[in-house]
């Protein structure tokens, strides 16, 4: 199988306040990987969290407003910081299975809404 | 520069075929992924390619070619629940996929 748990579904926040997501793969993977897709658009990569390392930002996404963990092969958080409307998104993680039958497999998504 | 290009729009009826298209520019190469995303919810993997040639799963067919970076979507025998959008994602600099601004389907009666 290959299942990612993202947790949670969705979330109305307070402008100021953070919020953690959750995911949780059901096997050890090297990478895993934060999107956001802001509405009526495709997927941005925030970075690349990688077990034992600090993650890799992409351009425009900084560590003190995106902070990651990586504690183990099956498990990373993203954390949203002082949230204002704008970081009103859609977040997802993804896993590259490399399996033909899985690929890049997507979490559930947490679609957050700032208030 | 990385860069995927799609259509932004399709309307097909019904029963018919369809071809969505996508052309790349990335990075690095690991393959040229194609997901199906319906309205609020995740994209869902629908087929890859990372050899040149046509591969075909059921009602849907992906193409690629790597000397032209360009790669499509054959959708055959069209349903109302087909009606979604489309992205085409290829190889980033961190292992990670990079996306097209995804193709919006539409099927009509």
């Amino acid at each position: 199988s290959a299942v990612i748990s993202q947790k949670p579904s969705r979330d109305i926040c307070q402008r100021g306040t953070s919020l953690t997501i959750q995911c949780q793969v059901d096997s050890q993977v090297t990478m895993m990987f934060w999107y956001r897709q802001q509405p009526g658009q495709s997927l941005t990569l925030i970075a690349t969290a990688n077990q034992g390392s600090e993650a890799t930002y992409e351009s425009g996404f900084v560590i003190d407003k995106f902070p990651i963990s990586r504690p183990n092969l099956t498990f990373s958080t993203l954390t949203v910081s002082n949230m204002s409307p704008e970081d009103s998104s859609i977040y997802l993680c993804s896993v590259d299975f490399q399996t033909p039958s899985y690929g890049y497999t997507f979490g559930s998504g947490t679609r957050l809404t700032v208030v | 520069g990385q860069n995927i290009d799609q259509p932004t729009e399709m309307t097909a009826t019904e029963g018919a075929i369809v071809q969505i298209n996508c052309t790349y520019q990335t990075s690095g190469f690991n393959g040229l992924f194609w997901y199906q995303q319906h309205a609020g919810e995740a994209p869902t993997f629908l087929s890859y390619n990372v050899l040149d040639g046509l591969e075909e799963k059921g009602r849907f067919s992906s193409f690629l070619s790597r000397s032209k970076g360009y790669s499509y979507l054959l959708l055959k025998e069209l349903q109302m629940k087909d009606s979604a959008s489309y992205l085409c994602g290829g190889g980033g600099s961190q292992g990670n996929l990079i996306f097209g601004k995804g193709t919006k389907l539409s099927v009509k009666p």
